[in-house]
């Protein structure tokens, strides 16, 4: 079984408000996370990859970090405004042999 | 650098029919994938290749083949359609290192009916 999973499924906050999701994944044989945003009508683009336990990363408002020997990451928006307003995938190599695995995505709405 | 293209769009099919959905990348990625959109459900991976002449399936591949004889192409074959096919395809593609982004082709929209 390949367990991506991210909480919560869905995300309704007002413009302004700060929040945060959770991808989690196995924590033995970690290889690499990436996180994409994919708004909808459109194809998921890419936000983060992360490789190192302790791994930061910043783009404007949205951070992420990440904890591989608990087996999270979390990314976090800050001062949402609506056009945040898309779902955040995360998603988990398996292997070095290239299988990557997605979760079932954070659906965030930020309302004007 | 026209990135990964699709095709078709969009594309009906009846029950049973067959159909090969098309992928090219002209970015010399090594790296290959198609996933399936499913409500609720994220991506689900089909099958995966990681260089000309090598592929493997992900999570759901019953029901679909694929093949990969240049690094420019990767199709993906449906034989005898069903309705449980019905989904939104996407193709996508990176350079051969984990720390490599997937490029998403925009998206193949199947209803078999």
């Amino acid at each position: 079984i390949l367990n991506v999973e991210q909480s919560p499924q869905s995300l309704h906050v007002q413009e302004g408000d700060s929040t945060n999701f959770t991808c989690s994944f196995p924590s033995s044989n970690f290889y690499a996370l990436h996180w994409y945003r994919w708004e909808t009508a459109k194809s998921p683009e890419a936000l983060f990859v992360m490789t190192l336990n302790g791994d930061e990363k910043k783009k404007g408002r949205i951070s992420a970090t990440l904890n591989t020997k608990e087996g999270y990451s979390y990314l976090y928006i800050k001062g949402s405004q609506p056009e945040d307003s898309a779902t955040y995938l995360c998603a988990f190599f398996y292997n070095q042999g290239g299988k990557l695995i997605f979760g079932q995505g954070t659906e965030l709405s930020v309302k004007p | 650098n026209a990135g990964v293209t699709q095709t078709p769009k969009f594309r009906i099919l009846k029950i049973g029919q067959s159909m090969t959905l098309q992928c090219a990348q002209d970015m010399n990625h090594n790296y290959m994938y198609w996933y399936r959109q499913d409500p609720g459900m994220g991506l689900k991976l089909i099958y995966y290749s990681v260089g000309a002449g090598i592929t493997d399936k992900g999570e759901v591949p019953n029901g679909y083949n694929v093949s990969r004889s240049t690094t420019e192409d990767f199709p993906l074959r449906l034989e005898l359609a069903a309705p449980s096919q019905t989904s939104v395809y996407f193709c996508a593609s990176s350079y051969p290192e984990m720390n490599s982004p997937l490029h998403f082709g925009n998206g193949t929209r199947l209803t078999v009916t």
